[in-house]
């Protein structure tokens, strides 16, 4: 069973614009999320984290959103560059371990 | 700090075989946890090692096996391969239970 859930396996944005990526979780006892972006052949990079107790974190061009009712998490990327292109991954801890989306690939057009 | 490294990073085996990879954590970490992400898939997480124990384990079968050295350094071990089991098997080296830094992680194919 999926308890961490990323419904687009894509997205493309013009280089500039917002990039928005999606995550929905099921279990109420996550207290932890993470985004992480990987490139291929290598291993997932940290991005960004947010603790249940925040909805909003802020590094650079990167937000992460969390709206802990409807059990949805969100990464904006402003401005989306070149270089953002990657797959990111959602992760949810309950303090014990992580549990992983199956991850969006961003593509940011030139 | 060279970060979290693994070894090797491809590795060609043939069913029924075992095979050993190694993660070593970030220094000043001293928890270590292994996951395995399929094609197309999230990893998915197999065991986390602290204190040299395993403390934490996922659904995966007994073929799976792990260890901790006293250097925080760990192995993943997979008796009796199986096609399936090809996949990148990824090591995170943490201190708490916050953010995760993983290695580039290894490529296991079983032919």
């Amino acid at each position: 069973d999926q308890q961490v859930k990323q419904n687009s396996p894509s997205l493309s944005v013009q280089e500039g614009r917002i990039s928005i990526l999606n995550c929905d979780y099921t279990n109420s006892m996550f207290d932890y999320f993470l985004w992480y972006k990987k490139y291929p052949a290598e291993g997932p990079t940290f991005l960004i984290s947010i603790s249940s107790i925040k909805d909003k974190n802020e590094d650079g061009r990167f937000t992460v959103f969390l709206n802990k009712s409807a059990k949805h998490l969100s990464l904006h990327i402003v401005p989306s560059q070149p270089g953002d292109s990657a797959v990111y991954f959602c992760a949810a801890s309950d303090g014990n371990q992580f549990y992983f989306g199956t991850g969006t690939s961003l593509t940011v057009i030139p | 700090d060279a970060g979290v490294t693994q070894s090797p990073t491809h590795l060609i085996k043939t069913r029924g075989q075992q095979v050993t990879l190694r993660c070593s954590p970030k220094s000043g970490h001293d928890t270590v946890s292994w996951y395995q992400q399929a094609l197309g898939q999230g990893p998915q997480f197999i065991f986390q090692y602290y204190e040299e124990e395993e403390r934490q384990r996922g659904n995966f079968p007994d073929r799976f096996s792990g260890h901790q050295f006293p250097n925080y350094s760990s192995e993943l071990n997979v008796n009796a391969l199986l096609l399936g089991d090809s996949a990148l098997y990824l090591c995170a080296s943490s201190f708490s239970d916050t953010e995760a830094f993983f290695g580039q992680g290894t490529r296991l194919t079983v032919v």
